[in-house]
């Protein structure tokens, strides 16, 4: 079936960076395109990016493009998250997301705080 | 960007009774939906692909329906574990979520 374990996160500036990291287990983590989806006190979910099984493809939602990167190691099991220039409105809670006909399976999240 | 928008913001459900939550999307999405629940302190738990197809391990009070711009998530006969907020999100261009819809207990 399948785990996905966030680690990372914590408080950082405006402006600051941060690097969010996702080890996954149980799955064959070489065959799936991978997300990052976010959500914000309160709010719902918002889709940050996503790679392509092999890592050759990324796409970023408008609102971080030019500011985060994605990335994956399938030799070692793990996504990244790259956080640069960092924002108030990027504060919330940040999952890894397995991505296949939705998201079907989800870390437990890293929490982020921008102040 | 398409949008996704969820009605009613918040419905009020006896247990035991059912609950239609309605999805729509902007532009057509074709049959590129899924839905979760989420409950406090937990990521989303998808429930429903394409549509109309039960995630593994989901039980058949949940279903879908729906395509184009007009979805449907029904739960039948409420359970205790069923309050919670539910988002639908379309993967037809891009992926987008809809703002939640919160089933609490009337």
């Amino acid at each position: 079936e399948g785990q996905l374990m966030n680690s990372g996160g914590g408080w950082a500036r405006p402006g600051g960076s941060l690097r969010l990291s996702c080890a996954a287990y149980g799955f064959r983590f070489s065959g799936y395109w991978m997300s990052w989806v976010r959500q914000a006190p309160g709010k719902g979910p918002e889709w940050v990016a996503n790679i392509k099984e092999d890592g050759s493809d990324k796409y970023y939602a408008d609102s971080v493009k030019g500011r985060f990167t994605i990335s994956k190691d399938n030799a070692r099991n793990s996504l990244y998250l790259q956080m640069n220039s960092l924002r108030l409105d990027d504060t919330g809670i940040y999952y890894c997301a397995r991505d296949a006909a939705g998201f079907d399976l989800w870390g437990q999240g890293s929490l982020v705080t921008v102040s | 960007e398409i949008v996704m928008t969820q009605s009613p913001v918040t419905l009020s459900v006896s247990p035991g009774e059912s609950a239609t939550l309605t999805c729509r999307a902007s532009q057509s999405v074709s049959t590129n939906v899924v839905w979760y629940q989420q409950k406090p302190g937990q990521p989303p738990r998808l429930l429903i692909h394409d549509a109309s197809i039960r995630a593994t391990g989901i039980p058949a009070r949940f279903s879908g329906s729906g395509s184009g711009t007009e979805f449907t998530l029904t739960i039948s006969i409420l359970q205790s574990e069923d309050f919670a907020i539910y988002y639908c999100q379309q993967y037809h261009n891009w992926k987008t979520f809809g703002g939640g819809t919160r089933v609490d207990v009337k």
